[in-house]
C-alpha cells in the first residue's frame, strides 16, 4: 500500500515557540493532504485540506493564522503549529489521498510545556 | 450534517469472530472505510467499500453494508492477539469540482482480544 511519513514523531517544545511538521507521501503523488488532531481516546478531528499550490481549506474553528499550512509539492505538506500553547498539545496525523483511498501518516506527538 | 457512531469497546477471545457495528446518517455517502489503529500510532487502511456495494471480503475481514439502515460491520474472522487496536469506520461523501471528498470518521472501537 501507499506510504505517507511524517517527522517528526515526537516534539516537546516551549510555550511561544513554533513547530513544524512534515509530512511526506512516499510512493505515490497526493494533489490533497489532510491533517488530523486527535484528543486522547478521542476519534480524528478534520482541521484543514492541503491542496498543492492552493491556499489550505479549514474548518470551522480551527485559526488558520495558528496552524499554518503549507503543500508546496505533491509529496510535501507542513503543518506549523505558531506561538504554540500547552492546550496544543496533542496527536497530530496527516493524510493523503490517492484517488479513493486515503493513506495516514503514523502521526506527531506535540507536546508544549 | 454528518455524523457516524461506534460501539466504544469489544472484547473477544482469541480464535473467535469480531464483528465492529457502525451507523451513519448521510445517505449519499459515496465510501466507506474501516481503519485501525495501534496505540500511539497512525491509522491503517484495512478495507472499503463502495455505496453500491452489499459485501466485501478480503482475508480474514468481510464488511457488510446496508444502505437502508446506514449500517456498516466489520467482521474478523480467527480473531489474533495482534488484531487488538482500535477501529474507525469512515464516511465519504461526493467531493467538489476540485475532487475533495470529505472523510468523517466514527468514534472508534477498542477491541480487545482475550488469549
Amino acid at each position: 500500500g501507499a506510504v505517507v511519513s511524517q517527522h517528526p514523531s515526537r516534539v516537546i517544545c516551549k510555550s511561544g515557540t513554533s513547530v513544524k511538521i512534515e509530512c511526506r507521501s512516499l510512493d505515490f503523488q497526493a494533489t490533497t493532504m489532510f491533517w488530523y488532531r486527535q484528543f486522547p481516546k478521542q476519534s480524528l478531528m478534520l482541521m484543514a485540506t492541503s491542496n498543492e499550490g492552493s491556499k489550505a481549506t479549514y474548518e470551522q474553528g480551527v485559526e488558520k493564522d495558528k496552524f499554518l499550512i503549507n503543500h508546496a509539492s505533491l509529496t510535501l505538506s507542513t503543518l506549523t503549529v505558531t506561538s504554540a500553547h500547552p492546550e496544543d498539545s496533542s496527536f497530530y496525523i496527516c493524510s493523503a489521498r490517492t484517488g479513493f483511498e486515503q493513506y495516514f501518516g503514523p502521526g506527531t506527538r506535540l507536546t508544549v510545556t | 450534517g454528518e455524523d457516524v457512531e461506534q460501539s466504544l469497546f469489544l472484547s473477544v477471545r482469541e480464535g473467535d469472530s469480531s464483528v465492529i457495528n457502525c451507523t451513519y446518517t448521510d445517505s449519499s455517502s459515496t465510501y466507506l472505510y474501516w481503519y485501525k489503529q495501534e496505540p500511539g500510532a497512525g491509522l491503517q487502511l484495512l478495507t472499503y467499500i463502495f455505496s453500491n456495494m452489499d459485501m466485501k471480503q478480503d482475508q480474514r475481514l468481510t464488511v457488510l453494508l446496508n444502505k437502508k439502515d446506514k449500517h456498516l460491520s466489520l467482521r474478523i474472522a480467527d480473531t489474533q492477539t495482534g488484531d487488538s487496536a482500535i477501529y474507525f469506520c469512515a464516511e465519504s461523501m461526493g467531493g467538489n469540482s476540485g475532487g475533495y471528498q470529505k472523510v468523517t470518521f466514527g468514534t472508534g472501537t477498542k477491541l480487545q482480544v482475550i488469549p
